[in-house]
């Protein structure tokens, strides 16, 4: 079973931020965050991931709090293209991916 | 650097019937797992290969098996298909040591669609 829970749904206007929670009150200390998205029809896509320190790369931001149990992604500029469900994930490092239902995403204009 | 692609894209059997959908993981990886994903819901991890050799496996029957060549290509076979078997398989491929310290990606292709009636 997934480790995680995450929102079914959630909406974001066309270029505000869009802030997907994750809660993960069960991690081990040598488990990291792992997000991907999916978007219809196609395969899981790799967005970041994350131990302690929070994160940032050309796509998103990874916010994680001080113990652990829970972290925020952050698309900074929503577009319509972002549209997808996104997945949080815990995994210790080399092993299977173990996903949820995951925080169906849309994007408006 | 090429992505990881799958084969067919779509399919259609019959119950009983046996398929292989199969893999090209992206230049450069060599580990590749397999997940099958239903209607509405996650992927769910069937089984991972590490140079050739199965080193993790989900909750899935035996009738579903795989194999890695040596090129790092895989295969993934079912026998005896069942309607719960309609799903969406995806492979995904990723360098370094399964079990060891890699957080590396996981690179997705985009799916085998398997109908089975």
């Amino acid at each position: 079973d997934a480790k995680t829970t995450q929102p079914t749904s959630m909406d974001c206007a066309e270029g505000r931020a869009a802030n997907l929670p994750c809660n993960h009150s069960t991690i081990s200390g040598n488990e990291y965050v792992y997000w991907y998205r999916q978007i219809h029809s196609q395969g899981p896509q790799y967005i970041i991931h994350g131990l302690k320190n929070n994160e940032t790369n050309e796509m998103a931001s990874l916010i994680i709090t001080e113990d652990r149990k829970s972290s925020t992604l952050i698309l900074p500029h929503a577009t319509l293209r972002d549209t997808a469900v996104y997945y949080c994930i815990v995994n210790r490092a080399g092993t299977a991916l173990i996903f949820g239902k995951g925080t169906t995403l849309s994007v408006s204009s | 650097e090429t992505g990881v692609t799958q084969s067919p894209t779509h399919l259609i059997k019959t119950r009983g019937q046996q398929v292989t959908l199969r893999c090209s993981s992206q230049s450069g990886h060599n580990t590749v797992s397999w997940y099958q994903q239903a209607l509405g819901q996650g992927p769910q991890f069937i089984f991972q290969y590490y140079r050739e050799e199965e080193n993790g496996r989900g909750n899935f029957p035996p009738r579903f098996s795989g194999l890695q060549f040596p090129n790092y290509s895989s295969e993934l076979n079912v026998n005896a298909l069942e309607l719960d078997d309609s799903a969406l398989y995806l492979c995904a491929s990723r360098t370094g040591l399964a079990g060891t310290l890699n957080t590396g990606e996981l690179f997705f292709g985009e799916g085998s669609r398997l109908t089975v009636l």
